[in-house]
């Protein structure tokens, strides 16, 4: 079956502009994580789903990151007014339910550049 | 709080040699262990993960690990390297109980030489 989709998978944006990165998980998952990687970072927890409960936004870097996501299943990070360091491999994973040992399947990515 | 090191940020290897990737991780319990790869311009696969039971887990692509409670470690091998393995390897680590995110290591970049 299909795996997890993100799109656009490149942006190049200029400082100061808002993004909108999507990512459609896999039919069934009920569990979408976002993650963020960079040079400087590595792989960083940004914000997860499950079913209608309330997002766990503690990995969001600031305000200027938000996300959503509609009717359980796809989802939308947004970065209001970019700056250079935003600059990185946006990740997307779903799991059948959020459960520890349970296995995130990853999306491709989309790579952000902040000019 | 948790946290995972992966030892070596590089390692190279000739084909068929072993391959040794390293993982340690601090917790105050065992979490859930999991070994992923990344080629280039591709998201993550997961490799292999520990969650219970025997301690030498058996992965896809003839790698396995072998969970070490005693040295807080989760060392990934493979004994005979291939060219198609050259890749970046991410250990991470998900804590027991209603934690669910992934805590990833800082990543080890396997080069396959012929």
């Amino acid at each position: 079956g299909a795996g997890v989709s993100q799109s656009p998978s490149n942006k190049v944006t200029e400082k100061g502009k808002d993004v909108e990165l999507r990512c459609d998980p896999i039919s069934g998952h009920t569990a979408l994580y976002w993650y963020r990687q960079s040079l400087g970072q590595g792989l960083e927890f940004l914000i997860y789903f499950q079913g209608n409960s309330a997002p766990d936004k503690s990995g969001l870097p600031s305000d200027r990151f938000s996300a959503e996501r509609t009717g359980g299943s796809v989802s939308t990070l947004t970065i209001q007014r970019t700056q250079q360091e935003d600059s990185a491999v946006y990740l997307c994973a779903s799991s059948l339910a959020a459960i520890g040992y349970n296995e995130q399947f990853f999306g491709p990515g989309t790579r952000l550049t902040v000019l | 709080a948790q946290s995972v090191t992966q030892l070596g940020s590089h390692v190279s290897v000739s084909e068929g040699a072993l391959v040794l990737l390293r993982c340690n991780y601090s917790s105050s319990v065992p979490p859930y262990l999991f070994w992923y790869v990344q080629y280039p311009n591709q998201g993550l696969q997961l490799l292999l993960k520990y969650t219970t039971g025997a301690t030498l887990v058996k992965g896809i692509n003839g790698f396995e690990a072998e969970f070490k409670k005693s040295e807080t470690s989760f060392h990934l091998t493979k004994p005979s390297a291939h060219m198609s393995d050259a890749a970046e390897y991410f250990c991470a680590v998900s804590e027991r109980g209603s934690n669910y995110k992934l805590t990833f290591g800082k990543g080890t970049l396997l080069t396959v030489n012929p």
